[in-house]
Order: structure tokens, then sequence, then C-alpha cells
């Protein structure tokens, strides 16, 4: 499988920034998904990253509070806007596609104070 | 809404013992997988499964896909305190898209 590169692995922004995460995979991937996760909890879908076009958001995401970029086949970026404390979380990048199974990042812990 | 529901929430066992970890839903799923998760890390894939009715093996893991596609199953045979995690299922959404489930956190004392 694919192997990512997710930075950074923590922060700690003060509330009304902005973090962009970034994700790297080492070798070509077809699909790209960014997760939100609670420590010990579920998974919960944001966004699907497109090659060279506009993000697809789940319900209750939007591009103006989580923009994601995907310029190639192996990177992507997520930005959290205009934080608040109820945007502390784990974000979490994977990749999919043909030979190379469904890998995960090892995540982002970001607390907002 | 949560599309997927896992029991138990939280299990406890002694090493060497059995376990069965369920994964259910209303909706039909093309493929399902099951994942572990450590702390500090990502989910990592442990299978997934495609056919209605299909078992598959991994060592001590034995996976089943119910035969309408809208459950599975996780059993661990003999459990070790290296199978300590939280276990996730995920439902097939579309072309490698998944819903993933409450999960199961699992904790194997020695």
């Amino acid at each position: 499988s694919a192997v990512i590169s997710q930075k950074p692995s923590r922060d700690i922004c003060q509330r009304g920034t902005s973090l962009t995460i970034q994700c790297q995979v080492d070798s070509q991937v077809t699909m790209m998904f960014w997760y939100r996760q609670q420590p010990g909890q579920s998974l919960t879908l944001i966004a699907t990253a497109n090659q060279g076009s506009e993000a697809t958001y789940e319900s209750g995401f939007v591009i103006d509070k989580f923009p994601i970029s995907r310029p190639n086949l192996t990177f992507s970026t997520l930005t959290v806007s205009n934080m608040s404390p109820e945007d502390s979380s784990i974000y979490l990048c994977s990749a999919a596609g043909g030979d190379y199974g469904y890998t995960f990042g090892s995540g982002t812990r970001l607390t907002v104070v | 809404t949560q599309l997927l529901e896992q029991s138990p929430q939280f299990l406890s066992i002694q090493e060497g013992e059995n376990l069965t970890v369920y994964c259910n839903s209303s909706s039909v799923f093309s493929s399902l997988q099951w994942y572990r998760q450590e702390p500090g890390e990502g989910p990592v894939l442990l299978v997934t499964v495609v056919t209605g009715g299909e078992v598959k093996k991994l060592k001590r893991l034995t996976f089943q896909f119910g035969d309408a596609r809208k459950d599975s199953s996780l059993h661990i045979t003999a459990a070790q305190p290296g199978d300590t995690g939280l276990y996730l299922c995920a439902g097939a959404r579309g072309t490698y898209k998944y819903i993933f489930g409450t999960g199961t956190r699992l904790k194997v004392l020695a």
C-alpha cells in the first residue's frame, strides 16, 4: 500500500487563526480523502479531495471553513479556517486506488485554545 | 445519522479469550472494510469483503460479510495484548469512499 506522510502531527492554535495540514503520498493515488476524529471515536468524512478541481464536501462541512487543495496525484492540503475550540480534533488524510489499497496518514492532533 | 452501528462499544477481556465484534446497518454496501487503530496512529486496513456471505481469515481474525451485505462480524480467537486497539468497520458509499462505524474499543489484559 501507499505510504502517507502527514504534517504537522500536532499543533496548538489560537482561536480565530487558521492551520493548514499537509498530506504527501509516496506514489500516485486515485483518490484522497480528509476525515475528522475525536480521540477514541469514529471517523467522520469531511470531503473528497479532487485532483485539479474543487473538493466534494459532505453534509455539514463547507469550503469556506475547510478549504482543500489537491494540485497533483500525490499531495493534498486541508485548511481549518477561523478556528474555534469546537474544531479541536484529530484530522486524518487517506489515499486509495488501484493496487495501493486504502491507507491513512498518522493524523494531526489539533487543539484550539 | 450514523449508518453503521458497532457492538459492543467497549470490550475488556483476558488474554486467550475469544470475542466477536458486530457491525450492523440498514443500508446495503457494495463492500465493507475492517480497520484497527492504535493511539496516535491512523487506522490500518485489515480486510475488505465484497461478496455477501464471504468469510476471510487473517491469522486469528475471522471476518464475515452478511448475506444481504448489510452487516459484518469480526471474530478474534485466543486474543492477545497486541490485539488491543480501536476496531472500525467501514461501508462503501461510492468508489473508494467509505463511511465508518461507531467503533469498538478492545483491551486485552495479559
